[in-house]
């Protein structure tokens, strides 16, 4: 079936420091997969961090990066040098543009950033 | 622009009772999705609707749950009678494209 994987947490790094948070995913029944980070900060309501809609690209929002390659069926999200305002629960998530885009989520990645 | 409005926020029920929740989407968004999230889970889609149809109700439990959206804008999930296993948190999102915008969702307690 269409699934995705993502690192278990919580993580937790200092300021300043690297991150990168690995995502897999499975799209047996869905050609062409649109690929999301959706991040919800604490007490708000859960929002599309970044999105990527065709293999091969890299999208990009608020200093986080992340790559679709179709080959290894990852879209891992990285960031340089993570804030402290950065700690959040992260879900990598599977779209399906030809189904009313349906959209399969990950089980979240807690992220915390000590000061 | 206004944002994907839920209520209740908080819910709290003994077994058996039933409980709807309701979602406002966003003006003009024609596809709405209701997800469950147990805690530490991520968003698990129980049903969507394009306009007032549904389009995938699959994992609905439908004995126990349904969901309307009769008018294409505003929708109600009903748990009619709720189990321990049903607590979680019921976001709705709504999207025009590939882009889910989401409500604050409601925190369903089932005692």
């Amino acid at each position: 079936g269409d699934s995705v994987t993502q690192t278990e947490g919580p993580v937790t790094v200092s300021e300043s420091e690297s991150l990168i948070i690995n995502c897999t995913y499975s799209a047996t029944s869905i050609a062409y997969p649109n690929l999301f980070w959706y991040v919800r900060y604490p007490g708000e309501g859960l929002q599309l961090l970044l999105k990527v809609i065709t293999a091969g690209q890299k999208g990009s929002s608020r200093g986080f990066e992340a790559t679709y390659n179709k080959e290894t069926t990852s879209f891992h999200l990285q960031k340089a040098s993570v804030q402290e305002s950065d700690s959040a629960v992260y879900y990598c998530a599977l779209g399906d543009p030809t189904n009313a885009y349906k959209v399969i989520f990950g089980k979240g990645t807690h992220l915390h950033v000590l000061p | 622009e206004a944002g994907v409005t839920q209520s209740p926020r908080y819910a709290v029920l003994q077994e058996g009772q039933a409980v709807s929740f309701w979602c406002d989407p966003i003006s003009g968004h024609d596809t709405l999705y209701w997800y469950q999230q147990p805690r530490d889970q991520g968003p698990q889609l129980l049903v969507y609707f394009r306009d007032e149809a549904v389009i995938d109700n699959s994992q609905l439990p439908s004995d126990r749950f349904s969901a309307v959206r009769p008018k294409g804008t505003n929708s109600t999930l009903k748990i009619q009678s709720a189990k321990q296993g049903d607590t979680a948190t019921y976001l709705c999102a709504s999207s025009f494209g590939e882009r889910l915008f989401f409500g604050h969702g409601t925190k369903l307690s089932v005692l």
